[in-house]
């Protein structure tokens, strides 16, 4: 079964502009999670999609958001881009069901200069 | 405020020895604790989890061992082996107030080196 996969790998873009990160989630999961990892702040959730919902928000500004699509595939969005929001940023994908266990893909190496 | 903590950033053992991570929690509404490894430039790998229900899962060569009452838990890998070298996330969650949605709160991370 594969697992779970992110594109693009790598990203570089300048303050100002917005991104959109992608995530294919292992087949038949329906839940897809997303993280942001930093030096300063570690792993943080950003957000949770179920079924095409977001289900669970994290701490983060409306600058952050998401969407997903009927395949479970999701998107992620980061509109005005900040030097700060320079990260690793990750999907995890599941059942959805309580006591699940969240698989991780690659992550996206977002650079903003 | 961190709700999970992982207050050895680092932890060095010799190869065959056991390595013991610890972890910590303040929120005694998390029911279900997993630990991932993670090399760097790279996703966490899950590794093994237990619930709050349990107060030891075993495989393999990973045991995690859970104490309610003191809102600890432990990942024990024996033996050591070169291979383990990775940071290693302990993280928990907790059902949202929707009762159905679930978020993971990672640990800081603790850097294992296995020394051959």
């Amino acid at each position: 079964k594969a697992g779970v996969t992110q594109t693009p790998r790598y990203l570089i873009k300048t303050r100002g502009q917005q991104v959109t990160l992608s995530c294919s989630p292992i087949s038949g999961h329906r839940s897809v999670s997303w993280y942001q990892q930093t030096p300063g702040q570690g792993l943080q959730f950003l957000f949770e999609y179920f079924s095409e919902t977001q289900r669970n928000k994290g701490n983060f500004p409306g600058r952050f958001s998401g969407r997903q699509f009927s395949n479970s595939r999701s998107e992620m969005n980061v509109s005005t881009l900040e030097l700060g929001d320079s990260a690793l940023y990750l999907c995890a994908s599941s059942h959805g069901l309580a006591g699940d266990t969240q698989y991780f893909g690659p992550g996206t190496r977002l650079t903003v200069l | 405020d961190q709700q999970v903590k992982q207050n050895s950033p680092s932890l060095s053992v010799q190869e065959g020895r056991i390595s013991i991570l610890n972890c910590d929690y303040t929120n005694s509404m998390f029911d279900y604790f997993l630990w991932y490894k993670k090399y760097p430039a790279e996703g966490p790998t899950f590794l093994i989890s237990i619930s709050s229900i349990k107060d030891k899962n075993e495989d393999g060569r990973f045991t995690v061992f859970l104490n309610k009452s003191a809102k600890h838990l432990s990942l024990h890998i024996v033996p050591s082996q070169p291979g383990d070298s990775a940071v290693y996330f302990c993280a928990a969650s907790a059902r949202t107030s929707s009762g159905s949605a679930r978020q993971l709160t990672f640990g800081s991370g603790t850097q294992l080196t296995v020394l051959p």
